[in-house]
């Protein structure tokens, strides 16, 4: 079945870790966004990127990092200088920039312990 | 500043009763609506896409329609397994196209 997978579903970070977040993908789709969610608050954007190699900052990037070495694949990494990590993160993809509003992952929940 | 408003915040309705679910927005320049299905602990759920001001689509219980400023999501004779929440987001370019969310309608039928 075609989709995005994200991994893991629960991950719990101590103060003043690194952590990684995976995101993959099987639909061939160009692009792919990482947004957070916050209890009562809309998606926010975080980093997209539209193609191999190449990714942009969205709204909200301070303290964290990605790459997009392989089309397949997209991680985001939440660094120690996010000051307040504790969220619901959710991967998506589209086939391309113009239609942005395609298929997300089932989300990895962050929580800083 | 493209803002997306969704309302009501929460909404608690009796199962068969019908209710619209609404999505004002204020965008530069839209180049589509996106409503979403988002059930606890798991990623929105693609519902529908609407491009211009009149445009109308439906799937089984859901209808959602869009005019220049707002867009409706009307829920007939819903069921306990509606409940969910609902998420609006607009499609605008900055830069590269991009999503803007409202907050999301927290739907809930008794049944």
């Amino acid at each position: 079945d075609g989709g995005i997978t994200q991994s893991p579903k629960y991950l719990f970070r101590k103060e003043g870790q690194n952590v990684t977040l995976s995101c993959e993908q099987n639909l061939n789709h160009d692009a792919m966004y990482w947004y957070r969610q916050d209890p009562g608050q809309g998606l926010r954007l975080i980093y997209y990127s539209q193609i191999v190699n190449d990714f942009q900052k969205g709204d909200i990037a301070e303290g964290y990092s990605v790459s997009r070495e392989k089309k397949e694949s997209f991680p985001l990494t939440v660094t120690s200088a996010q000051k307040n990590p504790t969220a619901f993160y959710l991967c998506a993809s589209s086939a391309g920039q113009k239609y942005p509003g395609a298929f997300f992952g089932q989300g990895t929940r962050l929580t800083v312990v | 500043e493209d803002q997306v408003t969704q309302s009501p915040e929460a909404l608690r309705l009796q199962e068969g009763e019908s209710s619209s679910l609404n999505c004002s927005y204020t965008v530069s320049g839209l180049r589509g609506l996106f409503w979403y299905r988002q059930d606890p602990g798991k990623g929105p759920e693609f519902l529908f896409t609407l491009y211009s001001a009149g445009e109308e689509k439906e799937k089984e219980r859901l209808k959602a329609t869009l005019t220049k400023k707002e867009s409706f999501l009307h829920i007939t004779a819903p069921k306990p397994e509606d409940s969910a929440t609902y998420l609006c987001a607009v499609q605008v370019y900055q830069g590269a196209q991009k999503l803007v969310f409202g907050q999301g309608t927290r739907l809930t039928i008794n049944p």
